[in-house]
């Protein structure tokens, strides 16, 4: 199956500090990912919809300017958690779709934060 | 809206053994997909089986299979089988057609027996 890479796996900042998780489709192009946090013993909750080249579409509830989206390119999209709090913390989750907007999608293996 | 419901929050089942987990949904889309996906301690999320809401026969991928009941609106997954290994949270989603976006199910935790 396809390959979705993230990179951090694991990060641990301070309160007030931005972070930036990548999120890379490695052996095909997609040009929509998924953004979805996780809380513990939870499911997964879809953040934003990340197209390449384009605004990314957030959910309800979700504040766009704390979670910055970026897709520069067709194998790229970043997630940036900014000013990040404790609460902030959580697992991040991305997912790439292959092909068409039917197509199935690959997810990520995820990105642990922490906020202290 | 589309909804999933997975009403198992926590399974056993013996080494060996086939066990099933439950999974209804609601939708008003015509045209949809049904997926399941098995997310172990590690945090990924594994692709495990897809059903198309026109697919007259169920879907089986080795020892996944999953029963499709298009009039009751469920489609659960069936795992032959069970090994160790299969333990693990288990998501039962829904893609629609009209926003070709994943609603996630709350999820089954599979513990395999020894």
């Amino acid at each position: 199956g396809a390959v979705v890479s993230q990179h951090p796996s694991w990060v641990i900042c301070k309160s007030g500090t931005s972070v930036k998780i990548e999120c890379r489709s490695l052996d095909f192009q997609a040009t929509t990912m998924f953004w979805y946090r996780q809380f513990p013993k939870q499911s997964l909750m879809l953040m934003a919809t990340s197209n390449e080249g384009s605004k990314a579409t957030y959910e309800q509830g979700v504040e766009k300017d704390k979670f910055l989206i970026n897709h520069a390119s067709l194998t790229l999209s970043t997630l940036t958690v900014t000013s990040a709090h404790p609460e902030d913390s959580s697992f991040y989750i991305c997912s790439a779709r292959v092909g068409t907007s039917y197509g199935t999608q690959y997810f990520g293996p995820g990105t642990r934060l922490l906020v202290l | 809206a589309q909804k999933i419901t997975q009403t198992q929050p926590g399974m056993f089942v013996q080494e060996k053994e086939a066990v099933t987990l439950d999974c209804t949904y609601d939708t008003s889309d015509q045209s949809y997909g049904l997926f399941w996906y098995k997310q172990p301690s590690s945090g990924e999320m594994i692709f495990l089986i897809y059903q198309g809401s026109y697919d007259e026969q169920n879907a089986t991928e080795g020892r996944y299979s999953l029963n499709f009941q298009k009039a009751r609106k469920s489609a659960n997954l069936v795992i032959s089988a069970s090994q160790l290994g299969d333990s693990a949270m288990y998501f039962c989603a829904i893609l629609s057609s009209g926003t070709y976006k994943y609603i996630f199910g709350t999820g089954t935790r599979l513990k395999v027996l020894a």
